[in-house]
């Protein structure tokens, strides 16, 4: 089954400066990849997604850039704020296959942007 | 809007003891999973429904089962809790497009279950 990797497992950054997440995943099928937010008690929430026939996207402050041939995947928060501060996990999938869409998340990391 | 709510939000246990672990969307979705989240693990899939009275089972099903009778909601039972069931426990729901394309998921706040 598909194995997603996720790196650093902690990050700090000051308030303003950029952060940047990277997962690799093992399955060249994904064609899916999602990043979800967690807020301290709360579930997770999806924030940005990117499907592989795209190589970036952007929304705001957050970015998601795909490599295919590499297999990996990475966001990008800049002019971080302290509201950032959450854990981040990515995820891979595969669409198309007629069976719902079984997400394979990262073990996250945790940001922390501090003032 | 409610959304995605689980109930009981906290609950300790005896091993051996059996509970349910109830998941209610009113979004009027066709998939509903459920999701163990432990530390440095992240999130991985327990068993999930594309549909009312409709199970499958996901990553890590072993010592868990699930019911959809009714489309908004989602039950995980713990027949006989163990120790390694201590977990935080996500349910979650999305639109059904067949599977063929994924759709965003919508989590619960989380259940958090201690097995002592």
């Amino acid at each position: 089954g598909e194995n997603v990797e996720q790196h650093p497992s902690t990050l700090s950054v000051q308030e303003g400066d950029s952060a940047v997440i990277k997962c690799t995943y093992s399955d060249s099928a994904s064609n899916y990849f999602p990043w979800y937010k967690q807020e301290l008690g709360k579930g997770p929430q999806l924030i940005i997604d990117i499907r592989s026939n795209v190589g970036e996207k952007k929304d705001q402050r957050i970015a998601v850039t795909l490599n295919k041939t590499a297999k990996h995947f990475s966001l990008h928060i800049t002019e971080t704020q302290p509201e950032d501060s959450a854990v981040y996990f990515c995820a891979a999938s595969k669409d198309g296959t007629g069976t719902a869409s079984k997400l394979t998340f990262g073990t996250g990391t945790r940001l922390q942007v501090t003032l | 809007n409610a959304g995605v709510t689980q109930t009981p939000k906290f609950r300790v246990l005896k091993t051996g003891q059996s509970m349910t672990l109830l998941c209610a969307q009113d979004m009027n979705h066709e998939y509903m999973y459920w999701y163990r989240q432990d530390p440095g693990m992240g999130l991985r899939l327990i068993h999930y429904s594309v549909g009312e009275g409709t199970t499958a089972k996901g990553e890590v099903p072993d010592g868990y089962n699930v019911s959809r009778l009714k489309k908004q909601n989602f039950l995980l039972g713990l027949e006989s809790a163990a120790p390694s069931q201590t977990s935080v426990y996500f349910c979650a729901s999305s639109t059904g497009t067949g599977g063929l394309v994924t759709g965003e998921l919508f989590f619960g706040e989380g259940s958090r279950l201690t097995v002592l």
